[in-house]
């Protein structure tokens, strides 16, 4: 089955440290999403891609947080500096592209659980 | 706007149980309806999913019908499982919003006790 690849799974790091994480969407798909899920906030979007091309990132800190598609194989999530309160877990998920429809939903990754210490 | 409203939980229920999450959401037009499972530890899985009124999506023993006329989704299952404990995401995929980024509601957490 087709899945969409996030690295790493987990990540610890003290605050005021540089975190990248990185997401392979599934070859094809033409949008994709980054979300965040807390405990108290539940699932929040930080910000889509369509193909490669930012449509919205009202949901992110502009001051910290970045997004980026280098490529069509891969998209960053960068926080700089990370705080403490962006300890949660991040999520990738891709969908869409040439001849599909959004009827389907998503894929979404497995995720990467981010500790800010 | 749009949005999706399910249940709170935590629902806690033995094995062999019925499982209802409610699930309403307020869209213009006619949306696509889904339901996501997130098993500890891991990412959403799309669960099952609706198209168009009435609708009925099914997966693993789970059914929901897309009921246009009560703006509904309701998640059933007849028999619950332990290995069926999860959180249970309603969302919907509006027809015209730019991008068609899904909605989700606040996910219901189900506990199945042995």
């Amino acid at each position: 089955d087709a899945r969409v690849t996030q690295t790493p799974r987990h990540k610890v790091t003290e605050m005021g440290q540089e975190v990248t994480m990185r997401c392979q969407p599934i070859l094809g798909h033409n949008t994709v999403f980054w979300y965040r899920q807390t405990m108290m906030q539940g699932l929040e979007l930080l910000a889509y891609f369509r193909n490669r091309a930012p449509l919205d990132d009202s949901g992110m800190p502009k001051d910290r947080f970045s997004a980026e598609m280098p490529d069509a194989t891969l998209a960053t999530l960068k926080i700089q500096p990370s705080e403490p309160r962006d300890s949660a877990v991040y999520f990738c998920a891709s969908g869409g592209g040439t001849g599909s429809d959004f009827s389907y939903g998503y894929t979404f990754g497995s995720g990467t659980r981010l500790t800010v210490v | 706007g749009d949005s999706v409203t399910q249940m709170e939980g935590p629902v806690t229920l033995s094995e062999e149980a019925f499982l209802t999450i409610n699930c309403t959401y307020t869209a213009t037009g006619y949306p696509s309806l889904f339901w996501y499972v997130q098993y500890p530890g891991e990412g959403l899985q799309l669960l099952l999913k609706a198209t168009k009124a009435d609708d009925k999506g099914s997966n693993k023993g789970f059914e929901a019908t897309y009921r246009k006329e009560t703006t509904s989704f309701h998640l059933e299952k007849g028999s619950v499982q332990v290995s069926d404990s999860a959180v249970y995401f309603c969302a919907l995929n509006p027809i015209k919003a730019a991008g068609n980024k899904l909605t989700f509601g606040g996910g219901t957490r189900v506990l199945v006790k042995p």
